[in-house]
């Protein structure tokens, strides 16, 4: 157990529909990221957020956003969504997000998202 | 820009023979750090090891060891004495200069055979 949790488990939805993923971090850990996790674009960086703020965003579609609350639990929401967004979606948390070096990150379980 | 290349695709070994994973990375970036992580059936990412550009002793924590070798950009992984527990998809990442997040290669898929 990596001590970062992830809700739902699973998700199945209709295409156009919005879903929110929710993540609560390590205790400590000050820095989540979200990666996805699809068999045709393998495990990809979406975004950072570092102690309530955005540090850093990959292949992030402009139809997803996140957030990072003062608890630091971290939201991923999905919008319009397409048969191509179903995937297994991480979050990982970590120390620090934003110094000398980058600490080990530890990722929860995913939340599988199907997209009918 | 950062590029890792795990060009395994699978790999499916008895149990009891030694396995090595290869993993070449690519950076511009003077320091960097390297990882392993292991995806078992069950999904989840379990992080291995973390070695920085700074550091390239080879590593060995029980039947696992590491191989890093900045001439040739590359961190290859031995596992000693497979077992069928050992069987899962493994990752190998970097992450480069200011970046911190992970830049993941596309993953080995070991098989171990009882």
């Amino acid at each position: 157990d990596s001590g970062v949790t992830q809700t739902p488990k699973h998700l199945i939805t209709a295409t156009g529909q919005r879903v929110t993923l929710r993540c609560s971090p390590r205790s400590g850990d000050l820095s989540v990221y979200w990666y996805q996790q699809s068999l045709d674009q393998g495990l990809q960086f979406l975004i950072q957020y570092y102690n309530g703020e955005e540090r850093a965003k990959g292949n992030i579609l402009e139809r997803f956003s996140a957030q990072q609350f003062p608890d630091l639990h971290s939201e991923l929401n999905l919008s319009s969504l397409e048969l191509g967004d179903s995937a297994l979606y991480f979050c990982a948390s970590s120390v620090v997000g934003s110094g000398s070096h980058p600490n080990e990150q530890f990722f929860g379980p995913g939340t599988r998202l199907t997209v009918l | 820009a950062q590029k890792v290349t795990q060009a395994q695709t699978e790999i499916s070994v008895v149990e009891k023979e030694d396995v090595t994973l290869d993993c070449v990375y690519e950076t511009r970036d003077t320091t960097y750090y390297l990882f392993w992580y292991k995806q078992p059936p069950s999904g989840e990412l379990v992080f291995l090891i973390r070695r920085n550009s700074f550091d390239e002793q080879n590593e060995i924590s029980g039947r696992y060891s590491w191989n890093f070798q900045k001439s040739t950009s590359s961190f290859n992984f031995t596992i000693t004495a497979s077992q069928v527990v050992d069987s899962a998809v493994y990752f190998c990442a970097l992450s480069s200069g200011s970046a911190r997040q992970l830049t993941f290669g596309s993953g080995t898929q070991l098989t171990v055979l009882p």
